[in-house]
């Protein structure tokens, strides 16, 4: 594609439901990160795959999130039981080699909001 | 984890004047610099980077420099647009890995 997709745009959860947050990365890029970006705040990273390895997942906040990346391409950031904390941007990047020292593109995000 | 400050929060230029956004960083092995700039509601896109081994780089109206001794890296924008308006995010990464921490954000507004 043009660039980095993600869906849906708008997500307005209960609390308590559990969501799932779609990334479609730029075709052939191997590097890809999650980031949440709270009102008036930098994105804080939340996970990182290299292809469909997983290799850091230090930034998620808790053992309701889970991110997965299965054939190395498009991703998914799951989120269970929402709480109102959870209420954010989230952000996907990709990039086309190892890391993020070479140019990282970022998708529109998905603003998510717990009600 | 890494650490970067970002000043000012806010930034209110006439335009035509120029505009200095700066970030300190701890981790001396922090060995590459980008600059972000995210308009409302849409997403963050690269305007400039650098790296440990420069200590200035210009494209046309911005210029970032970097400090390593005092750990220090400044983005500048001169004959500021209205167009410039939008939150600018500094960023760093360590060599030692494969992710970005961003600062804080500044809101850069441009009054015509």
């Amino acid at each position: 594609g043009a660039g980095v997709s993600q869906s849906p745009r708008y997500k307005v959860a209960k609390r308590g439901q559990d969501v799932a947050l779609r990334c479609d990365p730029i075709s052939g890029h191997v590097s890809l990160f999650w980031y949440q970006q709270a009102l008036g705040q930098g994105p804080e990273f939340l996970t990182y795959f290299q292809n469909e390895a997983q290799l850091d997942k230090s930034g998620l906040p808790s053992d309701r999130f889970f991110a997965e990346r299965p054939e190395g391409s498009v991703s998914t950031l799951k989120i269970q039981r929402t709480q109102q904390e959870d209420s954010a941007v989230y952000l996907c990047a990709s990039s086309l080699a190892q890391g993020m020292n070479t140019e990282a593109f970022f998708g529109q995000g998905t603003r998510l909001t717990v009600v | 984890g890494e650490n970067v400050e970002q000043h000012p929060s806010t930034l209110s230029v006439q335009e035509g004047d120029s505009a200095v956004i700066k970030c300190t960083y701890s981790d001396s092995a922090s060995n590459y610099f980008p600059w972000y700039k995210q308009e409302l509601g849409k997403r963050p896109q690269l305007i400039i980077d650098i790296r440990s081994n420069v200590g200035e780089k210009k494209d046309q109206r911005i210029a970032v420099t970097l400090n390593k001794t005092a750990k220090h890296f400044s983005l500048h924008i001169t004959e500021t647009q209205p167009e410039d308006s939008a939150v600018y995010f500094c960023a760093l990464m360590n060599s030692g890995y494969s992710t970005l921490t961003f600062g804080k954000g500044t809101m850069l507004l441009v009054s015509p």
